[in-house]
């Protein structure tokens, strides 16, 4: 069993809908939760972390995390046919540089118009 | 700020021979990871510098090497080519204390080995 899963898709939504990507993990030591978008042929870009439990809002993205169940969630409302990439999930045990980040193999994600 | 950059963008290599990718960090920022993403997988760690030292290193054979020179940039480099080391190698800067929340991908190199 890998440490992080994350279901690969691809997810196919129609414009304007309410996008859930999720990941599970193994290691309850994680505290910190981070989502990166990757377009293609491009490097990620963090969207937004989350430390310990609870969600966290940023616009249109929200990100939501269950450590009872060891569960994470990054919700997109109002989906765009921009915000069409690959989705990573990526966890750590801290956020200095001593911890290195464990990431998910990413969601695809198409929004079509 | 340019951001992270990294160089080459892409390149073509013969399985065995040797390759070197270079990295030049986000201003203000003194860490730099790799990491090796194959297609359809997410980032796999490679290893870490900060201050001109390797402080962490994932499980890549020892043909994987790298420095970090007094201006914060770095470089990979790959030995002996397989076919496996084909992929997008990504590097990431950070400050040192917020490497995980304040890292800064470059867009990669991608290197295909022949």
């Amino acid at each position: 069993q890998k440490e992080v899963e994350q279901d690969p898709g691809p997810l196919s939504v129609p414009e304007g809908a309410i996008v859930s990507l999720n990941c599970t993990y193994s290691n309850s030591a994680f505290q910190y939760f981070m989502w990166y978008r990757q377009y293609s042929r491009k490097g990620p870009e963090l969207l937004m972390y989350t430390y310990s439990s609870g969600n966290k809002e940023d616009g249109r993205f929200t990100a939501q995390v269950d450590k009872s169940s060891k569960y994470i969630s990054l919700f997109i409302r109002d989906s765009q046919p921009s915000d069409s990439a690959t989705y990573l999930c990526a966890m750590s045990l801290a956020a200095g540089g001593s911890y290195i980040p464990t990431f998910g193999r990413g969601t695809s994600l198409i929004v079509h118009p | 700020d340019a951001g992270v950059t990294q160089s080459p963008t892409h390149l073509i290599k013969t399985r065995g021979q040797q390759v070197t990718l270079r990295c030049s960090p986000k201003s203000g920022h003194d860490t730099v990871s790799w990491y090796q993403q194959a297609l359809g997988q997410g980032p796999q760690f490679i290893f870490q510098y900060y201050e001109e030292e390797e402080r962490q290193r994932g499980n890549f054979p020892d043909r994987f090497s790298g420095h970090q020179f007094p201006n914060y940039s770095s470089e990979l480099n790959v030995n002996a080519l397989l076919l496996g080391d084909s992929a997008l190698y990504l590097c990431a800067s950070s400050p040192w204390a917020d490497s995980n929340t304040e890292a800064f991908f470059g867009q990669g190199t991608r290197l295909t080995v022949v």
